[in-house]
């Protein structure tokens, strides 16, 4: 079982947006700015889309936002397009203890 | 740009050490960064094990701590994971990455990652 909880699956329509969600505690997620997500396709490693809840990485579009509230992170990404398929995992701090603690992953379907 | 590649052994007997490097190019370990191992067990999500500074400094998953040990290589630019007495449930993909500095703990880039299998 996962330290934060992720929908098993999404899914949309192309050109419609979808939003994923990251469940933590006041732990992790809602203790601190340091939410991070992740996309990965088959057989392929995770790339970074999101840091610091909100804050894109050159070369990612802006189609990609991040944000949070409380306890949960979410991921939206509008505008969807067939490439964006892929699963996705959100990582947050959790504490100088447990330190980095990951969701289960959510996979994303374009209709 | 910066890359990770991982090597090592693709297949560990039960019992024994899982040994594997991380080699970095494009970018200097001892310019700063923390840098992380990740794995991956097949049709799973991603579980961190570690990570370390260019100085040495290292923090470990909880559940591992017991079993793992991270060492960074600066003159060779790389770094390496160790986990002792596996079991199948350690059979997974493995992945390094750089990572911020804590708490900032994104992780980017990746390397490609290696599968690791655990059996007799």
């Amino acid at each position: 079982q996962s330290a934060l909880t992720q929908p098993r699956s999404v899914s949309g329509s192309p050109g419609q947006s979808v939003t994923i969600s990251c469940t933590g505690t006041s732990s992790d997620v809602g203790g601190y700015n340091y939410v991070s997500w992740y996309q990965q396709h088959p057989g392929k490693a995770p790339k970074l889309m999101i840091y610091d809840v909100s804050k894109r990485p050159s070369g990612v579009p802006d189609r990609f936002s991040g944000s949070k509230s409380g306890n949960t992170a979410s991921l939206t990404i509008s505008g969807l397009q067939a490439e964006d398929e892929a699963d996705y995992y959100c990582c947050s701090y959790a504490g100088s203890y447990t330190n980095v603690v990951f969701g289960g992953g959510t996979k994303l379907t374009v209709l | 740009q910066v890359q990770l590649q991982e090597s090592g052994p693709g297949l560990v007997k039960p019992s024994e050490t899982l040994s594997l490097t991380c080699a970095v190019s494009g970018y200097s370990i001892s310019s700063g960064y923390y840098w992380g191992w990740i794995r991956q067990p097949p049709g799973k999500g991603l579980e961190w094990i570690g990570s370390i500074y260019h100085s040495g400094s290292t923090y470990y998953n909880p559940s591992l701590k017991s079993r793992v040990t991270i060492s960074v290589d600066t003159s060779k630019n790389q770094f390496s994971l160790k986990l002792s007495s596996v079991t199948a449930a350690d059979t997974a993909v493995y992945y390094c990455a750089r990572q911020g500095i804590n708490p900032h703990n994104w992780f980017d880039p990746w390397g490609q990652g290696t599968l690791v299998t655990v059996s007799s």
